[in-house]
């Protein structure tokens, strides 16, 4: 069964750094790409970036370009996405999700539960 | 950027009741879109891909049409566990989203 697992949700005050996880299993990590999803409390979804966790290349939307850092450990089978600084703006809910397709862009078939990001001093 | 339009934004319906959600797109999107269903607290679970393939598991009473910039999400006999929030994606250029329609019980 494939799974995408997130780590707990975090607490943290402006200007503190974060790095949240997702951890796949049930299926070859390194042969489909991670994304993650922000969704701001009661809004739309986002796409901010993508991985292939086989060779770490990476993309990223303009809009986070800059302000996140997308990263795995293919050998934990783990994706990664941190912040240096937060801000309190970047309180959200944050999923990562799976790609089928080898090809970019594509749909996301496999959705983690989801990493509730608080900041607030 | 390829923006994503849904409407209605909110739709109040009856169990049993036929639903249509539409999605249009800025620019053609060929037929690279994906529907998904979002309950309160929960993760966004994919119904349909390439704008009318069913995704394993859904039942068939979801069905998606369209192609280019106009699309629809067509639920044929809503059901009590159908309330939710349905989202549009693009994944032409890269992935945009659309802002959601609420299916809400009338």
């Amino acid at each position: 069964e494939v799974q995408l697992v997130q780590s707990g949700a975090e607490v943290k005050k402006p200007g503190e750094s974060l790095k949240i996880s997702c951890k796949g299993s049930g299926y070859s990590f390194t042969s489909y790409w991670i994304g993650w999803v922000r969704q701001m409390p009661g809004k739309g979804l986002e796409w901010m970036g993508i991985i292939y966790p086989g060779d770490s290349d990476t993309r990223y939307s303009p809009s986070f370009q800059g302000q996140v850092t997308i990263s795995a450990d293919k050998s934990i089978s783990t994706a990664y996405l941190q912040w240096s600084s937060l801000k309190a703006s970047d309180t959200a809910m944050y999923y990562c999700v799976r790609q089928p397709a080898m090809v970019l862009p594509g749909y996301f078939d496999y959705w983690g539960q989801g990493t509730l990001v608080t900041v607030s001093s | 950027d390829i923006q994503m339009t849904q409407s209605p934004s909110t739709l109040s319906a009856s169990v049993g009741d036929r639903v249509t959600i539409t999605c249009r797109a800025s620019q053609s999107i060929s037929s690279w879109l994906a529907w998904y269903q979002q309950k309160p607290g929960k993760a966004p679970k994919l119904l349909i891909y390439k704008a009318s393939s069913l995704e394993s598991g859904v039942p068939s009473r979801f069905s998606g049409s369209g192609s280019g910039t106009e699309f629809t999400l067509t639920i044929s006999s809503l059901q009590p566990d159908d309330f939710a929030t349905y989202y549009c994606q693009q994944y032409n250029s890269p992935w945009t989203f659309g802002q959601g329609t609420k299916v809400e019980i009338k």
